[in-house]
């Protein structure tokens, strides 16, 4: 089965600073990977998406997204953190098929002046 | 923009009352979710349905939870008897095809069982 490790429950950014926010997934084939936001008391926000293709991903608010399959990963970035960009942010994984999403633990993003 | 809409945003229930959380998904879509998250942990799912059955369920999705797509446009999760560990934030998510392409997700209900 698949899984989601983010590996950083909180990280505090200064705002204008780059970020970065880590993920790790477990499944034997390609999965279909997703970035997904929550801000406070607010549903789930699809950021971007991996299915195939280009390794680099592009997605709203201006966050991208790296898979990398030799280290299992599909990291988060964006060069330059906004006050409004603090919320909880999932990596999750799709085997395929209609298997359901399976999101990590999430990381809570900190914006400081 | 369409949404998938849930209600309502919040419930309070008492330990062993039925509760019915309702979510009207995207219209077209085919494929519909509902997922937890307990304060401070991470989205977990409980169930898939599709043509107007249950795909796929998970463990915690046990013999008290049901779900219901009563008229073409709503559909519904029941808690039987409700514990205080089901205590909740409950996301409704729909997707036109597979989850494989996006899911897209619901403001939540805020279930809280005193």
């Amino acid at each position: 089965a698949q899984s989601v490790t983010q590996p950083d429950i909180h990280i505090t950014v200064s705002e204008g600073a780059s970020l970065e926010l880590r993920c790790n997934y477990s499944y034997g084939a390609t999965p279909y990977l997703f970035w997904y936001v929550q801000s406070p008391g607010q549903g789930l926000q699809l950021l971007l998406k991996y299915f195939s293709g280009d390794t680099l991903v592009q997605g709203i608010k201006g966050f991208e997204a790296e898979f990398k399959r030799s280290q299992s990963s599909f990291n988060l970035r964006k060069p330059s953190v906004h006050w409004s960009d603090a919320a909880e942010y999932f990596c999750a994984v799709v085997g395929g098929g209609n298997t359901p999403l399976v999101f990590g633990k999430g990381t809570r993003l900190s914006v400081i002046a | 923009e369409p949404e998938v809409t849930q209600t309502p945003s919040h419930q309070v229930t008492q330990m062993g009352q039925e509760v019915i959380l309702r979510c009207v998904p995207i219209s077209n879509h085919l494929y519909f979710y509902w997922y937890r998250q307990i304060l401070g942990q991470k989205v977990e799912f409980l169930v898939s349905f599709y043509n107007n059955e249950i795909s796929e369920k998970s463990e915690i999705f046990d013999d008290q939870f049901s779900v219901e797509r009563p008229d073409g446009s709503n559909f519904t999760l029941k808690i039987r008897s409700t514990k205080l560990e089901d205590s909740a934030m409950y996301f409704c998510a729909s997707s036109a095809v597979a989850a494989g392409t996006e899911a897209f997700f619901g403001q939540g209900t805020r279930l809280t069982v005193v």
